[in-house]
């Protein structure tokens, strides 16, 4: 049973515009959320992450929007750049846990 | 650059070898994990050390046996493996109170022939 979903392995977006990366879980209760960066070859790369009581958090060009009702976060990134080509995880933690749950990983191609 | 060191990068052994995994952190962090990672999928969870105590075993095979000698190291020791288990392996550390994040090395390519 999977927990934690990226329903796209993949996404190609043009360089400059947006990329919008999206997460869907089933615990209610994972009440920590985080992504990952992942080039091959390599281990995941923190990028931002977000607690349940926050609806939004950004860092630079990345940001990240929760929706608990939905059970729905995304990760957005504006403007896109080439570098940022690589497989992203989220992944979602339980208060009182040490396990951190990984989504199935989206492939971001960010075209020149 | 990760703050999280793994050794060795590439490790190719044979079923009947004996090889150990080896995890460093300085960033005091009291909690320590392993990953494994195959292609194409998540990385899912082996271990989690806290205060140098196993707190999470996730039914892995006895042919793994973590040790964590103290607050900043973390081995994976192998022995027996099969070419299944052929996979990246991960080290990563955190906080040891909820909500925080947890932090990768650049993990071990191991390869079991």
């Amino acid at each position: 049973d999977q927990q934690v979903k990226q329903n796209s392995p993949s996404l190609s977006v043009q360089e400059g515009r947006i990329s919008i990366l999206n997460c869907d879980y089933t615990n209610s209760m994972f009440d920590y959320f985080l992504w990952y960066k992942k080039y091959p070859a390599e281990g995941p790369t923190f990028l931002i992450s977000i607690s349940s009581i926050k609806d939004k958090n950004e860092d630079g060009r990345f940001t990240v929007f929760l929706n608990k009702s939905a059970k729905h976060l995304s990760l957005h990134i504006v403007p896109s750049q080439p570098g940022d080509s690589a497989v992203y995880f989220c992944a979602a933690h339980g208060s009182g846990t040490y396990k951190y749950i990984f989504g199935t990983g989206t492939r971001l191609k960010v075209l020149a | 650059d990760t703050e999280v060191t793994q050794t060795p990068k590439h490790l190719v052994m044979g079923m009947t070898n004996k090889k150990s995994l080896k995890c460093e952190q300085h960033m005091g962090h009291r909690a320590m994990y392993w990953y494994k990672q195959k292609a194409k999928k998540p990385p899912e969870l082996m271990f989690v050390y806290s205060y140098e105590k196993l707190s999470i075993n996730e039914s892995v095979p006895s042919r793994f046996s973590p040790e964590c000698p103290n607050s900043s190291l973390l081995n994976l020791h192998l022995h027996a493996l099969q070419p299944e288990d052929s996979a990246l392996y991960l080290c990563a550390s955190s906080q040891a109170s909820g909500g925080n994040t947890i932090y990768f090395g650049e993990g071990s390519w191991l390869t079991v022939v």
